[in-house]
């Protein structure tokens, strides 16, 4: 099966900074990759995607890149705020296949500091 | 209008218990999910249902037992809980297999 590796386990930045997180798959059939954010005792909520006929994707502080010849992707978050506090999880998966299944990274505790 | 519910949102129980947490979802999705998050965060994938049709199976102790009465529902029932059970239990789900997925609000299981 797939195994998803993301890098750092903790991230600590300074409000205002960039933060960026690295995950890797080894399946070069994973063709859907998204991140999410879990909030302290909430739910994990999607943030953004990107599939693997886009090479990056932007929703304005936050982007996403792929680099499907080495096999990771990134999550890039520009001018941090306290808010964006949280663990951050990437997935790599075969969307649409019949065996198709999100693979979690293990998560990146990111706080912001004020 | 929740998209994604999930009960109890707390669940404290004895070890030796038997319980429920009940799942249901409002998008129209083919696939439920359940997923197991530790005290470490990692996201284990426990079940996954398609139009109630079983398609994962993780390993999972027999003690749990996954029940879909129809597309919209997944329970998950728990035998002789024990203390490693202990965690939040997210339930969650997509349109299709391998798709974006909505998760439930979890539910937060103690056992003494």
């Amino acid at each position: 099966g797939e195994n998803v590796e993301q890098h750092p386990s903790t991230l600590s930045v300074q409000e205002g900074d960039s933060a960026v997180i690295k995950c890797t798959y080894s399946d070069s059939a994973s063709n859907y990759f998204p991140w999410y954010k879990q909030e302290l005792g909430k739910r994990p909520q999607l943030i953004i995607d990107i599939r693997s006929n886009v090479g990056e994707k932007k929703d304005q502080r936050i982007a996403v890149t792929l680099n499907k010849t080495a096999k990771h992707f990134s999550l890039h978050i520009t001018e941090t705020q306290p808010e964006d506090s949280a663990v951050y999880f990437c997935a790599a998966s075969k969307e649409g296949s019949t065996l198709g299944r999100l693979y979690f990274g293990r998560g990146t505790q990111l706080t912001v500091w004020p | 209008d929740t998209a994604v519910s999930q009960t109890p949102k707390y669940l404290v129980t004895q070890m030796g218990n038997d319980k429920s947490i009940k799942c249901e979802q409002n998008l129209g999705h083919d696939t439920m999910y359940w997923y197991k998050q530790d005290s470490k965060k990692f996201l284990k994938i426990m079940f996954s249902y398609n139009n109630k049709e079983l398609i994962i199976n993780e390993t999972v102790p027999n003690r749990f037992s996954p029940k879909s009465p129809d597309k919209a529902h997944l329970n998950l029932h728990i035998n002789s809980l024990e203390l490693g059970d202990s965690a939040v239990y997210f339930c969650a789900s997509s349109q299709g297999r391998g798709e974006k997925l909505f998760f439930g609000s979890g539910t937060q299981l103690s056992v003494l």
